[in-house]
This record gives C-alpha cells, sequence and structure tokens, in this order.
C-alpha cells in the first residue's frame, strides 16, 4: 500500500529565510509525486510534480522539490520565501496499482515578518 | 476557463437533516473526485466516478453518504441523516483520464459543512 508522511505539522519561518517541507512515501511500485499548496479558504492548486526524468523538479512560485528514491523522500524547498507563501502544504502520491492520490496530512508553513 | 464549482460553499444544518453537495467538473472532464477534509484524518479520497460511473467507493464512510453522477456535468454528495461528526470541508475535483496514467486533478474551492 502507498503512503506519505510530512514529519513536520507546522513550520514557522521568517521572510527572506529558505526554507524546506519534508515528506516521504512507500510504496512498492513506482509512483509519481506531487506537492499541493492550499491557501486559506481555497482548493488545492498543483505547485509541481514528479512523474519520470530530472529528479529535481521545479514549480510555481520558486518552489522546487528534489525526488529521492533510495531515501525515498520529495522534500519541498525554496530558497527565500515571502510572507504570500503562508499556507498549507500537501504531498502526495499516486501509483498506477491502486489508480488514487494518496496525501500527506500538510504542513503548514508560517511565514513572518 | 471556469474550474471546477461547488455550491454551495458553506453549509450550516442541524443534525438529522439531509446535506447535498453540489459540483460541476471541468468541461471535457470524464473523471471526478469527492475528497474530504478534516483536522483529524487529513485530505481523505471518498470516492471516484469514471464516465458518470462509481469506480471506487472504498472511502465512503457509512451508508448514510451516497454520491450520484447522473451526466458528465453535474455530480451530487448526499449526507441523510448528518451528524456532527460530519463537518468538515468537502472538495470536489475533475481530471481527464485515459485510464492508463496519472492525469492531474484539478480542486473545486470546496464546501465547508458546519453540522450542530
Amino acid at each position: 500500500a502507498q503512503s506519505v508522511t510530512q514529519l513536520d505539522s507546522q513550520v514557522p519561518v521568517f521572510e527572506e529565510a529558505p526554507v524546506e517541507l519534508r515528506c516521504n512515501y512507500s510504496s512498492s511500485v513506482s509512483v509519481y509525486l506531487f506537492w499541493y499548496v492550499q491557501y486559506p479558504n481555497q482548493g488545492l492548486q498543483l505547485l509541481l510534480k514528479y512523474l519520470s526524468g530530472s529528479t529535481l523538479v521545479k514549480g510555481i512560485n520558486g518552489f522546487e522539490a528534489e525526488f529521492n528514491k533510495s531515501q525515498t523522500s520529495f522534500h519541498l524547498r525554496k530558497p527565500s520565501v515571502h510572507i504570500s507563501d503562508t499556507a498549507e502544504y500537501f504531498c502526495a502520491v499516486w501509483g498506477r496499482s491502486t489508480d488514487k492520490l494518496i496525501f500527506g496530512t500538510g504542513t503548514r508553513l508560517q511565514v513572518f515578518p | 476557463d471556469a474550474g471546477v464549482i461547488q455550491s454551495p460553499r458553506h453549509e450550516v444544518t442541524e443534525m438529522g437533516q439531509e446535506v447535498t453537495l453540489r459540483c460541476k467538473p471541468i468541461s471535457g472532464h470524464n473523471s471526478l473526485f469527492w475528497y474530504r477534509q478534516t483536522m483529524m484524518r487529513g485530505l481523505e479520497l471518498l470516492i471516484y466516478f469514471n464516465n458518470n460511473v462509481p469506480i471506487d467507493d472504498s472511502g465512503m464512510p457509512e451508508d448514510r453518504f451516497s454520491a450520484k453522477m447522473p451526466n458528465a456535468s453535474f455530480s451530487t454528495l448526499k449526507i441523510q441523516p448528518s451528524e456532527p461528526r460530519d463537518s468538515a470541508v468537502y472538495f470536489c475535483a475533475s481530471s481527464l483520464s485515459d485510464a492508463l496514467d496519472y492525469n492531474e486533478q484539478f480542486f473545486g474551492p470546496g464546501t465547508r459543512l458546519t453540522v450542530l
């Protein structure tokens, strides 16, 4: 069975500081990996996705993530955050065997001035 | 382009009442998903349809929950009778699925349900 673990429920950070949101997955088969962002009172928006190819994936709003198969991780990074990045971030995995998108529990990023 | 449309955006009801949530997927999409988001359980897939047919409803919590998709442009999620523990945000998502590979799901803004 596939699962996703987001190790940090909350990450506080000051504006312009770098940030890393951690995500680990478990699966016995090849998977696709995603990061979604949810701004307050809104739906989920796709930030970036890894399907195949280069393990470093660049997304919107200056975010990037690196797929590490040996460590089964897909951590999200941004070198310099803005106040507007304050939101909930969800890591998700999809596998062909289940045809379902499985979400982690989310990490709330709080950016302080 | 209009995205996934959900109505109502907010619903407050009393325990025991019937609640109907509505979703209009993106035109041309053939897969539709209903998710529930709570603090305790996070984001859970309740049911999904492909070409208007329910494919997997294993996430539906109990018989009080039912979902229909009478045509390609409309779906409902009904709770009867509602209970306070059903309070959550319910999301609808749609995708253009070829059943061979993952296809991006586009999410609606959600319906915040409060059952008193």
